[in-house]
This record gives C-alpha cells, sequence and structure tokens, in this order.
C-alpha cells in the first residue's frame, strides 16, 4: 500500500521566515495531496491540497508544488506568524471512488516571536 | 452550516468492554471516512462509506473493530472487547461531491 514519508519531524523558525515541509509517497498511482494543520487539542483543518496535474498552488503565504516524477510534494509557508505554530500532517491518496488518505508522521511546526 | 460532529469527545472504559463512538456528518455529504490518531502511528484510515457501496473496511486493525452508516447519514463504529492499545483519539470525516475532507473534532478513547 501507499507510503508517505515526512520531514522534518520538528522545525522552529522566527517569526516572518519561511518555513518548508516535505514529503514523498510511494504509490505512483496518487493523485491527491492535501495538508492539514492541525493546534493542539483540535481537529485536522485542510489548509490547501493539490492533484497531480498540476506542479504548484498557492493561496496567500502558503503554496504547496508537486513533483510527480520524483514522488514528492512540499508545503511553503512565507511570512511566518505565531499562529501558524501547531503540527502539519501532509497526505496521498489515489482517488478514483475512494479518496481515503494515508498521512506523514506529522511536523511540530513552531514559530519564534 | 455545521461541521461534522462527534459523540462522545472524551471516553474512558475499562479493559474488556465494548464501546460505541458516534459521527454526524456534514448535512449532504456522501462520503465519511473513520481514522485513528495516536501517538506512535500517527493518523490512520480505518473505514470508508460512500452512499450505498459496499464499505471499505481494509483499514480496520482487527475483528474487534467494526462500523456501520444507517440511512447514508450517522456512522457509529463499534470496539469490542477494548484493549489498551486501543487507546487513540478516533477522528470521522466527511466529503461531498468534491474530494476534501473535513474532520470532526474526535473522540478520545482511553482504556484503563
Amino acid at each position: 500500500g501507499e507510503n508517505v514519508e515526512q520531514h522534518p519531524s520538528t522545525l522552529s523558525v522566527q517569526e516572518g521566515d519561511s518555513a518548508v515541509i516535505k514529503c514523498t509517497y510511494s504509490d505512483s498511482a496518487s493523485n491527491y495531496f492535501p495538508w492539514y494543520k492541525q493546534e493542539l487539542g483540535k481537529r485536522p483543518q485542510l489548509i490547501i491540497d493539490i492533484r497531480s496535474n498540476v506542479g504548484e498552488k498557492k493561496d496567500q503565504r502558503i503554496a504547496v508544488t508537486l513533483n510527480k516524477t520524483a514522488k514528492h510534494f512540499s508545503l511553503h509557508i512565507t511570512e511566518t506568524q505565531p499562529e501558524d505554530s501547531a503540527v502539519y500532517f501532509c497526505a496521498a491518496s489515489k482517488g478514483g471512488s475512494n479518496y481515503k488518505l494515508t498521512f506523514g508522521k506529522g511536523t511540530l511546526l513552531t514559530v519564534n516571536p | 452550516g455545521a461541521g461534522v460532529s462527534q459523540s462522545p469527545s472524551n471516553k474512558v472504559t475499562e479493559k474488556g468492554k465494548d464501546v460505541e463512538l458516534r459521527c454526524d456528518p456534514i448535512s449532504g455529504h456522501t462520503a465519511l471516512y473513520w481514522y485513528r490518531q495516536s501517538l506512535g502511528q500517527g493518523l490512520e484510515f480505518l473505514i470508508y462509506f460512500q452512499g450505498n457501496s459496499a464499505p471499505d473496511k481494509s483499514g480496520l486493525p482487527s475483528d474487534r473493530f467494526s462500523a456501520e452508516r444507517t440511512g447514508g447519514s450517522v456512522s457509529t463504529l463499534t470496539i469490542q472487547r477494548t484493549q489498551q492499545e486501543d487507546s487513540a483519539v478516533y477522528l470521522c470525516a466527511s466529503s461531498g461531491t468534491g474530494v476534501e475532507q473535513y474532520f470532526g473534532p474526535g473522540t478520545r478513547l482511553t482504556v484503563t
């Protein structure tokens, strides 16, 4: 089955700096890649997603890039703010009639003021 | 509108007891997923329901776990003869015509 690796497991940055989280996947049939943000004690929230027919997608300070050949995708957060501090999860799905997600282990992002 | 809701928010049970966890998806969402989040394993897929199709049970860790979805809406996840390794947060998610999955707040299960 699908395997998703996520790095780093923890990331500490200064406010205003950029943060990058990287994920690799094993199943070349995967075609949907969402990113979730989870604050302590809260539910995971979808922040951005990308499909395999697109190489990059941007939403304000957040962007995701996808390299299908290398089977990796990355989350980029620019101008980080303390409220960006949370655990971020990447995930992959093969889609079709079943979008069950395989998640990475998560990255704890800390933005220091 | 209302998001995905789950109940109870917390459940403490003794080893060997059965538990039922409930999920109310977003109204009109035909797809419903259960995931488990534990410290050592991250977020793991358990089961998927889509309309009247047969559910995808491929993620259920043992035959002590089962789930049903009545009337295409509410779903119940049942764990029989609970074990300590079942302690985790059980998350439900639903999606509609799009692929985006929206999560509920989860049920934290503690088996003592």
